[in-house]
């Protein structure tokens, strides 16, 4: 248990719609990354947040936005889905400082768009 | 443009024996680089990473090799048990550069027989 969790586990959800992802880091992580991975493929860079700011942005759509509340959980939305964002997402958080930087990620949430 | 490369998509080992998973990076900013083991429906579960100013870290069977000449990585499993059989990513980030999202290989599926 890597003391990331992530809900929902699974999403099943249809074209044109809106879900929201949730993420809660490690007790003590500042920074919270969110991952995509489609089929066959590996684990793509979309966003990272550290401590509510905004800190890097990867491939992501301009239909996906991300926040961090002050919680430091963090929610990913994805609008308009298309069956192509059909996908694992994964998110992941780290100390971001002291030297440590290896990020732990949750067990992820499937989302399937029919 | 895949930054990251695993150019064996598998790999079977005996019980018992050495398992050496490759891995070559490109971007010559990459400073950090991190291996992660994944099993089918569970998210990426750290290994072990490396700094650039090192060329070897060791954690119990798991030794990761840096060779920043060649741009390559290896992770070597002894002795390789039957658990040990996953899915195996590289991951590397540009942490002097201020950038910790981590750009991933494509994997490895390690399969140790018995």
């Amino acid at each position: 248990d890597s003391g990331v969790t992530q809900t929902p586990k699974h999403l099943i959800t249809a074209t044109g719609q809106r879900v929201t992802l949730r993420c809660s880091p490690r007790s003590g992580d500042l920074s919270v990354y969110w991952y995509q991975q489609s089929l066959d493929q590996g684990l793509q860079f979309l966003i990272q947040y550290y401590n509510g700011e905004e800190r890097a942005k990867g491939n992501i759509l301009e239909r996906f936005s991300a926040q961090q509340f002050p919680d430091l959980h963090s929610e990913l939305n994805l609008s308009s889905l298309e069956l192509g964002d059909s996908a694992l997402y994964f998110c992941a958080s780290s100390v971001a400082d002291r030297g440590q930087y290896e990020q732990y990620f949750g067990p992820g949430t499937r989302l399937t768009v029919t | 443009d895949q930054q990251v490369k695993q150019n064996s998509p598998s790999l079977s080992v005996q019980e018992g024996r050495i398992s050496i998973l490759n891995c070559d990076y490109t971007n010559s900013m990459f400073d950090y680089f991190l291996w992660y083991k994944k099993y089918p429906a569970e998210g990426p579960t750290f290994l072990i990473s490396i700094s650039s100013i090192k060329d070897k870290n060791e954690d119990g069977r798991f030794t990761v090799f840096l060779n920043k000449s060649a741009k390559h990585l290896s992770l070597h499993i002894v002795p390789s048990q039957p658990g040990d059989s996953a899915v195996y990513f590289c991951a590397a980030s540009a942490l002097n550069f201020g950038n910790e999202k981590l750009t991933f290989g494509t994997g490895t599926r390690l399969t140790i027989i018995p």
